[in-house]
């Protein structure tokens, strides 16, 4: 069954330090890898896309993440957090076979510590 | 500004009570989607439209009704709301360049929400 997870409902790090928001998948085919942000009271904003390419993405507000085929992961990184990273993140991911939805992660809520 | 908006944004209503939830993009956008999010189960598809005239269902279609008159519009109708539709509500739409294995990579933008409870 196609399926993307995100293994930690909650991520802490202190502001200034790098962090990571893990997500991994089960799909068949090539994957298109999508990590969306969700504020608090406000709808969710994309961040980034891994369509083909480069393994490395780089995304908005300094956010990047890298696509592993041989792990099925593509985990969510920025080098030095701020506190205004804290928010919901979705990782969703759309397979081949199927053109019309995505797959979504149940988010990982990110909390940045001053 | 391109933007997708929703309308209400919070609604308390009754069990039984017909309501509408609006949504509009000014994108020109062929798709359109329904979500609703919940503690626990993240985010969930209701219905979704690839353009006028044609919609489909999604993970959750149950006591929901679409319609696709106007590529902008897409209103999610709950024809008879129970509490067990008190949630947070979503739409989104992207471009969609058709057929079924192309287009697939097109980010969504996503309204504002529109939280809603049924007592």
């Amino acid at each position: 069954a196609q399926s993307v997870a995100q293994p930690e409902d909650q991520v802490n790090v202190a502001e200034g330090n790098p962090l990571t928001v893990k997500c991994t998948y089960s799909v068949s085919g090539n994957p298109y890898l999508f990590w969306y942000v969700q504020y608090p009271n406000r709808g969710l904003q994309f961040l980034l896309k891994y369509i083909t390419g480069d393994n490395l993405v780089k995304g908005s507000y300094g956010f990047e993440a890298e696509f592993n085929k041989s792990q099925t992961s593509f985990h969510l990184k920025k080098p030095s957090a701020l506190v205004s990273d804290s928010a919901l993140y979705f990782c969703a991911v759309r397979y081949a076979g199927n053109n019309r939805k995505l797959i979504w992660g149940l988010g990982t809520s990110l909390a940045v510590n001053p | 500004e391109a933007q997708v908006t929703q309308n209400p944004r919070y609604l308390i209503t009754v069990t039984g009570k017909k309501l509408t939830v609006t949504c509009s993009q000014n994108m020109n956008h062929e798709y359109m989607s329904w979500y609703r999010q919940d503690p626990g189960l993240g985010l969930r598809q209701i219905y979704y439209s690839m353009n006028v005239e044609v919609t489909d269902k999604g993970d959750v279609p149950e006591g929901y009704k679409v319609s696709r008159k106007e590529k902008r519009n897409f209103p999610l109708i709950l024809e008879s709301p129970s509490p067990n539709q008190t949630s947070l509500y979503f739409c989104a739409s992207s471009l969609s360049s058709g057929g079924l294995n192309s287009g697939s990579y097109n980010e969504q933008f996503f309204g504002p929400g529109t939280r809603l409870t049924v007592l």
